[in-house]
């Protein structure tokens, strides 16, 4: 079935340090949307990628869908404790589908 | 907008029994919704798709007469998990997609279940 893989699993970063989370699928991708879920929440939509090599940006929030469609990214700059959470995509195989499967999740640590 | 509620928030109970949880759209209508889990330090795995007036959709290794799913109006869906046992102990999220809204998943605060 359909893998999709995060990396990394955990990340702690200093407090103003850069990060980065990787999804990688096994199969080409219709669309892929990444989520934030903090600790002891649920998971909160940030945002969708739809075409190839697409890339977004919401403040210091940087996501990338890959050429192939079969990987995406979030970069995060400058980070701050409150980015602390786990990050996680979620993918979808065919469009006009709403069924996404969720990557494995990179959860970041943030140090003040 | 867009607001999904659950209820209950927790639930604690017996071997053997019955725990209904249910998933509501508050300020939308939802043709769709889903039904996860999620286990400490995990990652969401989807058990099931909620379509209004018709049959869910199980996951491949979800047993469907254990998880009872319900999708009765455009705004509520619940989930019966039936003969509960402790490896049932999980977090149960649901999420919602609202018509037009290009796919965006709009989740409940989620239901923590400890079966004893």
């Amino acid at each position: 079935g359909q893998q999709v893989m995060q990396i990394p699993q955990y990340q702690h970063v200093q407090e103003g340090e850069d990060f980065t989370t990787y999804c990688n699928s096994s199969t080409t991708l219709s669309n892929i949307q990444w989520y934030k879920q903090r600790p002891g929440g649920h998971p909160v939509f940030l945002i969708q990628l739809v075409k190839s090599g697409e890339v977004k940006k919401q403040k210091r929030l940087t996501f990338q869908f890959g050429e192939a469609k079969k990987n995406s990214s979030l970069h995060i700059t400058a980070t701050q404790t409150t980015d602390v959470g786990t990050y996680f995509c979620a993918a979808s195989r065919n469009p006009g589908t709403y069924k996404y499967i969720f990557g494995t999740g990179t959860r970041l640590k943030v140090l003040a | 907008g867009a607001v999904v509620s659950q209820h209950p928030s927790w639930v604690i109970c017996k071997s053997g029994t019955s725990v209904k949880i249910e998933c509501r759209s508050l300020d939308f209508q939802a043709t769709t919704m889903f039904w996860y889990r999620q286990f400490p330090k995990q990652s969401l795995m989807l058990m099931a798709t909620s379509n209004e007036g018709s049959k869910a959709t199980y996951e491949q290794g979800v047993e469907k007469d254990k998880f009872l799913i319900n999708h009765a109006s455009l705004t509520l869906s619940t989930l019966t998990v039936t003969s509960a046992h402790p490896e049932d102990s999980s977090f149960y999220i649901c999420s919602a997609v609202r018509s037009g809204s290009l796919q965006t998943q709009y989740f409940g605060p989620g239901t923590r279940l400890l079966v004893l």
